[in-house]
C-alpha cells in the first residue's frame, strides 16, 4: 500500500496478557517511530528506529514494552503483562530519512483496550 | 519547562471567524517547526512547515518569533472542516525523534 499500515486496528485484551502491534512503514522509509496517545491527551513518544542505528528507546515507559524492526522495514511493538493504564491508541509513523525537516506519515493507529 | 507548550483550548469560534493560537518552545536552537492537524480519532497529518520567519498557505498563516520563542498559527475565514486539534512540533536534528506539543483544540461552530 501507499501509506503506513498498522494492525490490528483494534485490540481488546485482558489484564496480564501480552500483545503485539504491527507497523508496516512506507516502502523505502528508513525512519520509524512509535507513539501512544491516551484519550484526550497528546502524543507520547515511545521509540524511534533510524536505519541500522541503535533505536532510541528513551520513551518506553517500562520494561514491559519492547519493539523491534526486522530487515529495516516492519516493526512490532510488544507489551507484556498488559495493565489497564496501557489502554491507548498506538500510532506508528515513518519518514524517508529521519528528522531533518521531513514529513512524518502516520498510520491510522491501533486502539488497545485492556480490560 | 516542557519542550513544547500549547494552550489546550478549546477555541470555539463561529464560521468565518479568524482565530490564532500559539505554541511556545524551550529550545532556542530550534530553527523550524511543523504544524500538524489531528481530527477526532484520526492520525495526525502535516498542515504546514514553518521556516525562517513564517509562511502562508491559503487561509493559513504560520509565523515564527525567535526572540520570544513562539510560533503562531492564524486561520482566516474558518470553516467547519477546520475543527480539529492542532499540534506544534519543532523540527528535530537528524537522528532525533519528533516531540509533539499537547495540541490546541479548535471547534468551528455553524
Amino acid at each position: 500500500g501507499a501509506g503506513v499500515s498498522q494492525s490490528p486496528s483494534n485490540k481488546v485484551t485482558e489484564k496480564g496478557k501480552d500483545v503485539e502491534l504491527r507497523c508496516d512503514p512506507i516502502s523505502g522509509h528508513t525512519a520509524l517511530y512509535w507513539y501512544r496517545q491516551s484519550l484526550g491527551q497528546g502524543l507520547e513518544f515511545l521509540i524511534y528506529f533510524q536505519g541500522n542505528s541503535a533505536p532510541d528507546k528513551s520513551g518506553l515507559p517500562s520494561d514491559r514494552f519492547s519493539a523491534e524492526r526486522t530487515g529495516g522495514s516492519v516493526s512490532t511493538l510488544t507489551i507484556q503483562r498488559t495493565q489497564q493504564e496501557d489502554s491507548a491508541v498506538y500510532l506508528c509513523a515513518s519518514s524517508l530519512y529521519g528528522g531533518g525537516g521531513e514529513k512524518l506519515f502516520f498510520g491510522s493507529g491501533t486502539q488497545l483496550s485492556v480490560l | 519547562r516542557k519542550e513544547v507548550e500549547q494552550d489546550p483550548g478549546p477555541f470555539n469560534v463561529p464560521e468565518g471567524a479568524t482565530v490564532a493560537f500559539n505554541c511556545t518552545y524551550s529550545n532556542s536552537a530550534s530553527q523550524s517547526f511543523f504544524w500538524y492537524r489531528q481530527d477526532c480519532r484520526k492520525e495526525p497529518k502535516l498542515l504546514m512547515s514553518v521556516y525562517s520567519s513564517g509562511n502562508e498557505d491559503g487561509r493559513f498563516t504560520a509565523q515564527l518569533n525567535r526572540a520570544s520563542q513562539y510560533i503562531s498559527l492564524l486561520i482566516r475565514d474558518s470553516k467547519l472542516s477546520d475543527s480539529a486539534t492542532y499540534l506544534c512540533v519543532p523540527r528535530p536534528n537528524y537522528g532525533q525523534n519528533f516531540v509533539f506539543g499537547p495540541g490546541t483544540r479548535l471547534s468551528v461552530l455553524p
